[in-house]
């Protein structure tokens, strides 16, 4: 069983500028998780799909950030404008139905 | 809300010897807990948790846990470490049909040294 993808593994870009990670998660996992790790912390949960929809966003910064998750599948999590405190590493976790959680390698952002 | 509190940021060993990595989470209601594991420039893996029944839960590769309610702890221990356990480690929480939202500790860096 293939894991959860992330792409890119790596990114950096200027402030004010923006970006876009995308995940695929395991199949057939109906649970799709979006966390964001600052260097010397733990995860920290920025939204949580289920199927397409969203059953938590509380603690995304709605003015800059956003994700989607289309066909209940694949999903995308955006930073428009980038600040430099959203330099972090993003994780994708997902979960069959809401169980245990597998993580994807992650997406280490460096903002400038 | 619930958090997790590790203590001690760094935890160094040398090879053979054992090893306890500490945490304790704060919630007003019943909780699962779980250790994830995340070695260098990899994603978290889950190394073993506590849903429900034994009190203390083992991983394959020679990790257990005791879920101690009364002190709200869910410490780690190995009683050999080897060399390939240098990583971070990190407790979660969950509460009890709270829609599996975790909520991690700051993480603990074990250096297994010859």
């Amino acid at each position: 069983e293939a894991g959860v993808a992330q792409s890119p593994r790596y990114k950096i870009i200027e402030k004010r500028q923006s970006v876009a990670f995308w995940c695929n998660p395991i199949s057939g996992h109906a649970t799709l998780y979006w966390y964001q790790q600052i260097l010397g912390q733990g995860p920290k949960l920025l939204i949580q799909f289920q199927n397409n929809g969203v059953v938590d966003d509380s603690q995304l910064p709605k003015d800059r950030f956003s994700a989607e998750r289309l066909k209940g599948v694949d999903s995308t999590l955006k930073i428009q404008p980038a600040k430099l405190e959203d330099s972090a590493v993003y994780l994708c976790a997902s979960s069959r139905r809401g169980d245990t959680q597998y993580f994807g390698p992650g997406t280490r952002l460096t903002v400038l | 809300a619930q958090s997790v509190t590790q203590l001690d940021s760094q935890v160094p060993v040398f090879e053979e010897a054992p090893v306890e990595l500490r945490c304790n989470y704060s919630s007003s209601v019943s909780v699962y807990l779980f250790w994830y594991v995340q070695y260098p420039n990899q994603g978290l893996q889950l190394l073993l948790k506590y849903l429900s029944g034994s009190t203390l839960v083992e991983s394959i590769n020679g990790f257990e846990a005791e879920f101690n309610k009364s002190q709200t702890s869910f410490h780690l221990r190995k009683p050999s470490v080897h060399i390939s356990d240098t990583a971070e480690y990190f407790c979660a929480v969950t509460v009890t049909g709270g829609g599996n939202k975790l909520t991690f500790g700051t993480g603990t860096q074990l250096k297994v040294e010859l």
